[in-house]
């Protein structure tokens, strides 16, 4: 079965720091990966997504993910947080073929203080 | 375009009622989810259905709990009789099935409180 880590709780950053949040996942075959955000009272909006190809994948309000598969791992990072950027993300994994369940990280929650 | 459109928003009610949540997806979308998102367990899988046949619903709590899709452009989640530990969000989900991978879209979610 697959399962999906995220090594981080809660972080909390100032603002401009850069950011790196963990995701590993659980998954002998190929996979797609996707970085979602939740805003405190919202729904889950897409970040990024990586379904094949550059494993650098660029996503929305500037943060990126990188595919390692020799490491199962798609961190998801920032160069320069915002106080906006305060949220609640989670990675998830799907199989390949696409019309599969998410299977989702626990989520790890981000405080950026000014 | 519309997003995935849930309702209700927020429901309120008491143990033994019965409770139904309803989802209409993204137009188009053949694929549609039913997570519960609670603080102990995160975001889990309920239920999916593709082109309207239920796939999976090896997430579903017990007999309780039933999900239907009548037709491609709604589909409807019951708890009869709910309980406390039924409290959680309800998000659903769709997505395009097909040659090219798509992301799944969110609801906003139902908030559901059973006191």
């Amino acid at each position: 079965a697959q399962s999906v880590s995220q090594h981080n709780h809660h972080v909390i950053l100032s603002e401009a720091a850069s950011l790196e949040l963990g995701c590993n996942y659980s998954y002998g075959g190929t996979v797609n990966l996707f970085w979602y955000v939740q805003y405190p009272g919202q729904h889950l909006q897409l970040l990024l997504k990586y379904f094949s190809g550059d494993p650098l994948v660029k996503g929305i309000k500037g943060f990126e993910a990188e595919f390692i598969k020799s490491k199962f791992s798609f961190n998801l990072r920032k160069p320069s947080v915002q106080w906006s950027d305060t949220a609640e993300y989670f990675c998830a994994v799907n199989q390949w073929s696409g019309n599969t369940p998410l299977v989702f990280g626990k989520g790890t929650r981000l405080s950026v203080i000014a | 375009d519309a997003g995935v459109i849930q309702s209700p928003r927020h429901e309120v009610t008491e143990m033994g009622q019965e409770v139904t949540l309803r989802c209409k997806p993204i137009s188009g979308h053949n694929s549609l989810f039913w997570y519960r998102q609670t603080m102990m367990r995160g975001l889990e899988l309920l239920i999916y259905f593709n082109n309207n046949v239920p796939i999976d619903d090896s997430g579903m709590p017990e007999d309780r709990f039933s999900a239907k899709m009548p037709n491609a452009s709604f589909s409807t989640l019951k708890i009869q009789p709910s309980e406390p530990r039924d409290s959680a969000v309800y998000f659903c989900a769709s997505t395009l099935t097909g040659r090219i991978n798509q992301p799944q879209h969110f609801g906003d979610g139902t908030r559901l409180s059973i006191l």
